[in-house]
């Protein structure tokens, strides 16, 4: 079992729609959470930081933790073409070591 | 520019020569990463500097990573005698604490390594 799991997608929605991007984490030590965005080429950028349970929010982002269900989430709302991206899901389990899934690649049409 | 620099932004060698990656973080930041990602996969974490001190290192990192900090400014990361699985993307974050979390990671923009 890896980890830290995501589905690869890629997660199509139409402009305007909320995406849901999941992960799930098989460590139960694990005290923080992240989502970091990738566009093609780049280098990742940290969007959202989580580390109690319960929503975060971030003007159209939303991150949603269940520790008791191992369960991180990330919601885009209104989403817009650019933010095509692939999401990466991290977790930290009180060291320095980030754990990052494969990633979720959103793909929002016009 | 104040970001995370790395350099060189691609790197292609033959297989057994040997390559390095230099990387400034941005200037205040006391904690510098090297983490390496290959197509289709999340980084996977390599080694951690606090100041000039390395840390953490991950057992993926072979006798032939070594990584230095010497002043606790810059890093570079060599690796020796290449191999074809050493192809990837060699990502350097950086970030200060206390101040951030422990996962908020500032990154460069890679150094792309290709082993023919």
């Amino acid at each position: 079992q890896k980890e830290v799991e995501q589905n690869s997608g890629p997660l199509s929605v139409p402009e305007g729609a909320i995406a849901s991007l999941n992960c799930t984490y098989s460590d139960r030590v694990s005290q923080s959470f992240f989502w970091y965005r990738q566009y093609s080429g780049k280098s990742p950028e940290l969007i959202m930081s989580i580390y109690s349970n319960g929503d975060k929010e971030d003007g159209r982002f939303t991150a949603q933790l269940n520790k008791a269900s191992q369960y991180v989430s990330l919601l885009i709302r209104d989403s817009q073409p650019s933010d095509s991206a692939t999401y990466l899901c991290a977790v930290n389990r009180g060291f320095q070591k980030l754990v990052f899934g494969t990633g979720t690649r959103l793909l929002v049409s016009p | 520019d104040t970001g995370v620099s790395q350099d060189p932004r691609h790197k292609i060698t033959k297989r057994g020569q040997n390559v390095t990656f230099r990387c400034d973080p941005i200037s205040e930041h006391n904690r510098l990463y090297w983490y390496r990602q290959t197509l289709g996969q999340g980084p996977e974490f390599l080694t951690y500097f606090q100041n000039e001190a390395q840390l953490e290192k991950s057992r993926l990192l072979s006798d032939r990573f070594s990584a230095e900090r010497p002043k606790g400014s810059f890093s570079t990361l060599e690796i020796q005698r290449t191999e074809q699985g050493d192809s990837a993307m060699y990502l350097c974050a950086s970030s200060f604490q206390p101040g951030q979390g422990p996962g908020e990671l500032f990154f460069g923009e890679g150094s792309r390594l290709t082993v023919l």
